[in-house]
């Protein structure tokens, strides 16, 4: 079945730490997207990428990272510079423009213990 | 698009009964719109979208959405909800030249009374 998977679904952290969050699609989309929700803020974009090796920071990339080293596959780190990391994270895909339905992963909830 | 709003954090209704959950957006260019839903503890997934023809739109589940360009509306309406329809609905919409960017909503949460 094609789709998207991220992992893991849970994931604590204590503080000070890096961690990285999953992001594998086998739907041959060339567009992929980070998004962090909070309650009550709707989404919000933290990067994403176009083309394998090319990433852009969305709106709020500040104490996170990408890499885009093969097209199935989108990680984000979220690092100890993230000031407030405790959040839902969603993973997308897209075929890229405007007009494309994005799929989305299931999710990974991060806690910052 | 400058902003999506959600008019309404919550709507409850009784089981069986109509809802419309409201969308308005601002964009001085033309758009194309998207009403996700999101069950708890999940990610996304589409409901909907207008790209262009008809204003009424109609997607899964029994719900549709019309495209109203003057009052840059995109409402989303079930004529009788069950149940299972307990879930936050999420309206996005992107501009024409945009190639990847969704701008959304805060998010409707629909409460089905039994």
């Amino acid at each position: 079945d094609g789709g998207i998977t991220q992992s893991p679904k849970y994931l604590f952290r204590k503080e000070g730490q890096n961690v990285t969050l999953s992001c594998e699609q086998n739907l041959n989309h060339d567009a992929m997207y980070w998004y962090r929700q909070d309650p009550g803020q709707g989404l919000r974009l933290i990067y994403y990428s176009q083309i394998v090796n090319d990433f852009q920071k969305g709106d709020i990339a500040e104490g996170y990272s990408v890499s885009r080293e093969k097209k199935e596959s989108f990680p984000l780190t979220v690092t100890s510079a993230q000031k407030n990391p405790t959040a839902f994270y969603l993973c997308a895909s897209s075929s890229g423009t405007g007009r494309d339905t994005q799929y989305f992963g299931p999710g990974t909830r991060l806690t910052v213990l | 698009a400058q902003s999506v709003t959600q008019l309404d954090s919550q709507v409850p209704v009784f089981e069986e009964a109509p809802v419309e959950l409201r969308c308005n957006y601002s964009s001085s260019v033309s758009v194309y719109l998207f009403w996700y839903v999101q069950y708890p503890n999940q990610g996304l997934q589409l409901l909907l979208k207008y790209l262009s023809g008809s204003t009424l739109v109609k997607g899964i589940n029994g719900f549709e959405a019309e495209f109203n360009k003057s009052q840059t509306s995109f409402h989303l309406r079930k004529p009788s909800v069950h149940i299972s329809d307990t879930a936050e609905y999420f309206c996005a919409v992107s501009e024409w030249y945009s190639n990847y960017q969704l701008i959304w909503g805060a998010g409707t949460k629909l409460i089905i009374k039994p």
